[in-house]
């Protein structure tokens, strides 16, 4: 089955500044990458995904990129604020997978420092 | 627009003592349901989901099962609730055609003493 492996773990970032998240996935017949965002008592929030038919998307400040031949895809996260300070999840879904099953990411606990 | 519910957001319950908790969606037709359960500062667990009424698959083997008693109504049950079952847990939907986003409710956090 899918694997996927989410690094790092836990990011630290000075306000303003620049958070780069990283997933690699084991399936190469993956075809779809959601993001989601978890505040501190609440459920995931779908922020960004991406389809394997392109290499990248953007979303005002969030930006995704796939790499299908590397199988890797990223989240950057651009003039970081505040409110950013959440955990972080990347998933992969497989084409076909029985129902919609998406195989999730260890998580990525950010920091954002005013 | 489409909205998913759970109840109750916070549950503490004593051990061996029953359980269910309750999720419903508003605005889609023929969702595909999930039951997560994430434990404190972890990742996402899949405990069950479900591509239509009656129809459950499970994902690991547990003390919990799930039933899906009306199109938009996903129910998790236990007959005698462990320490373990203590977490975090997450109704979520998706269309039913393929590749789409799962939508997530807030959760209920449950405690077992």
């Amino acid at each position: 089955g899918e694997n996927v492996e989410q690094h790092p773990s836990t990011l630290s970032v000075q306000e303003g500044d620049s958070a780069v998240i990283k997933c690699t996935y084991s399936d190469s017949a993956s075809n779809y990458f959601p993001w989601y965002k978890q505040e501190l008592g609440k459920g995931p929030q779908l922020i960004i995904d991406i389809r394997s038919n392109v290499g990248e998307k953007k979303d005002q400040r969030i930006a995704v990129t796939l790499n299908k031949t590397a199988k890797h895809f990223s989240l950057h996260i651009t003039e970081t604020q505040p409110e950013d300070s959440a955990v972080y999840f990347c998933a992969a879904s497989p084409v076909g997978a029985a129902g919609n099953k998406l195989t999730f990411g260890g998580g990525t606990r950010v920091l954002v420092k005013p | 627009s489409q909205t998913i519910h759970q109840w109750p957001a916070t549950l503490v319950q004593p051990v061996g003592s029953p359980l269910s908790l309750e999720c419903t969606v508003e605005g889609t037709s023929n969702p595909n349901l999930y039951w997560y359960r994430q434990a404190a500062g972890r990742g996402l667990q899949l405990l069950f989901y479900s591509v239509g009424i009656g129809q459950i698959s499970s994902e690991v083997p547990q003390n919990l099962s799930a039933s899906r008693p009306q199109d938009r109504q996903f129910i998790l049950s236990s007959k005698k609730l462990l320490l373990s079952d203590s977490g975090f847990y997450l109704c979520a939907w998706s269309k039913g055609t393929s590749n789409q986003p799962q939508h997530f409710g807030d959760g209920t956090r449950l405690s077992i003493l």
